[in-house]
């Protein structure tokens, strides 16, 4: 399978504790984006990178959110002191410049995080 | 503010029935089109795009939009549902300028196939 990968699929934590959550674009993709997803709402952007370069991040995105991408290839998510209203579907989505824009963008299953 | 808007949250349609999915959205100049389909428990699966020439686009699945810059709209279309297209449906757009590719997403509308 040559998608976007999500690492772990499923996460459930306690308040208080730190999570780590990565993803694996598809291999030629050197743009590498964010999104959380809340229960009955859509995607809300958080954060990008191109290759290694992390370019924007949303408010969304508070101190306690932490992004990399080291080498250019798989990201990681982490979330420092976890608090209930971060349980969301957390998901991985890649791109490369279709026609001059990273607009189409390739989606990973997401990694759902419950915080107790 | 730039958004997207969904009208409808839910919508049930029988079997064979057509179906029409509304997406409105407010933004600077005209963005970049897309809808997405989410089944449970997975991610987003593009269903199809527009990005400039004909308003009427075709996607995947047998579905179709059609953008009207008239209405700021871009609604789906597919005039025969399969109980397969049980789905959440996202309405997204994406900026021209700046290139940054963040999308803007609706709050979805899902879809139920009544047999």
């Amino acid at each position: 399978d040559t998608g976007v990968s999500q690492d772990p699929r499923h996460k459930i934590t306690k308040r208080g504790q730190n999570v780590t959550f990565r993803c694996d674009p598809i291999s030629e993709h050197n743009r590498l984006y964010w999104y959380r997803q809340t229960l009955g709402q859509g995607p809300e952007f958080l954060t990008y990178f191109q290759n290694e370069a992390q370019l924007e991040k949303s408010r969304l995105l508070s101190d306690r959110f932490s992004a990399e991408r080291p080498k250019g290839s798989f990201s990681t998510l982490e979330i420092q002191r976890t608090e209930q209203g971060d349980s969301a579907m957390y998901l991985c989505a890649s791109s490369f410049p279709l026609g001059g824009t990273y607009n189409e963008q390739f989606f990973g299953p997401g990694t759902r995080l419950t915080v107790l | 503010a730039q958004s997207v808007t969904q009208p409808d949250i839910h919508i049930t349609v029988s079997e064979g029935a057509s179906l029409e999915l509304r997406c409105n959205y407010s933004y600077g100049a005209t963005p970049y089109l897309f809808w997405y389909v989410q089944s449970p428990g997975q991610g987003l699966q593009l269903l199809l795009k527009y990005f400039s020439g004909d308003t009427l686009v075709q996607g995947i699945k047998g579905f179709e939009a059609e953008f009207k810059r008239s209405q700021s709209s871009f609604n789906l279309r597919k005039p025969s549902v399969h109980w397969s297209d049980a789905a959440e449906y996202f309405c997204a757009v994406g900026p021209r300028r700046g290139n940054t590719g963040k999308l803007i997403f609706g709050q979805g509308t899902t879809l139920q196939v009544k047999p």
